[in-house]
């Protein structure tokens, strides 16, 4: 799997946007960028995954680059509930490879 | 409710002793995967299975083992426990056969395994 990069930790305030960036600037052509995020010590949860087109589901949206090298994930109004650690991770799509999880982007919503 | 059963949820033994985490997938999903998260430490790969059979292995102690079963439920051992090994423990399951799917994982709510 191809290598991504996030920052370690945000702040967003309630109600506002959260936009939470990834690197991955090996990304090969067949790789997808999916993100998951774990709520403390809870099971990772799915959010949404693209390859190279914007994509939004009730969750979120993602915006890919157009040269495919980084992405950010946007939580549009963000919540107390949506604190937690965020992982960004690059992957075939189409198959059951396993994920192999960075350190991801460690989000704060404060009040 | 992501459909992934795990249980027990919390587990407390003692060092030396032998455990078995038990893991029910999605319906119809033939992929299991186990994942340990120690205190403040990263998701770690330890192994999955396909359909029954050993797919890709991780760093997965010599003390651990796994399997699946026909009925799909898959089961990890942990063996001679050590105080180290105390962790979260998830299962995940995917599958590509229902429309929709592409190969997402869904993960259990986890094991909790201390050890004294």
């Amino acid at each position: 799997d191809a290598k991504t990069t996030q920052p370690p930790s945000m702040d967003c305030a309630e109600g506002r946007a959260a936009n939470l960036p990834c690197n991955h600037s090996t990304i090969s052509g067949n790789e997808y960028v999916y993100w998951y995020r774990q709520i403390h010590s809870q099971g990772p949860q799915y959010i949404i995954h693209g390859l190279k087109n914007n994509e939004t589901n009730e969750m979120a949206s993602l915006i890919i680059t157009e040269d495919r090298k980084s992405s950010t994930l946007i939580l549009p109004h963000a919540t107390l509930r949506d604190t937690a650690v965020y992982y960004c991770i690059v992957r075939v799509a189409y198959n059951t490879d396993k994920l192999i999880f960075g350190t991801g982007t460690r989000l704060q919503v404060f009040p | 409710d992501s459909g992934v059963t795990q249980t027990p949820k919390h587990l407390i033994t003692a060092t030396g002793q032998r455990v078995t985490l038990r893991c029910s997938p999605r319906s119809g999903d033939l992929s299991v995967y186990w994942y340990q998260q120690s205190l403040d430490q990263g998701l770690q790969f330890l192994i999955q299975y396909y359909n029954g059979e050993e797919r890709a292995k991780g760093n997965i102690l010599e003390r651990f083992s796994a399997q699946q079963f026909p009925d799909l439920h898959s089961e990890l051992n942990l063996s001679s426990l050590e105080l180290g090994d105390s962790a979260l423990y998830f299962c995940a399951s995917s599958g590509l056969d229902r429309v929709g799917d592409t190969g997402e994982l869904f993960f259990g709510e986890g094991s909790r395994l201390t050890v004294l």
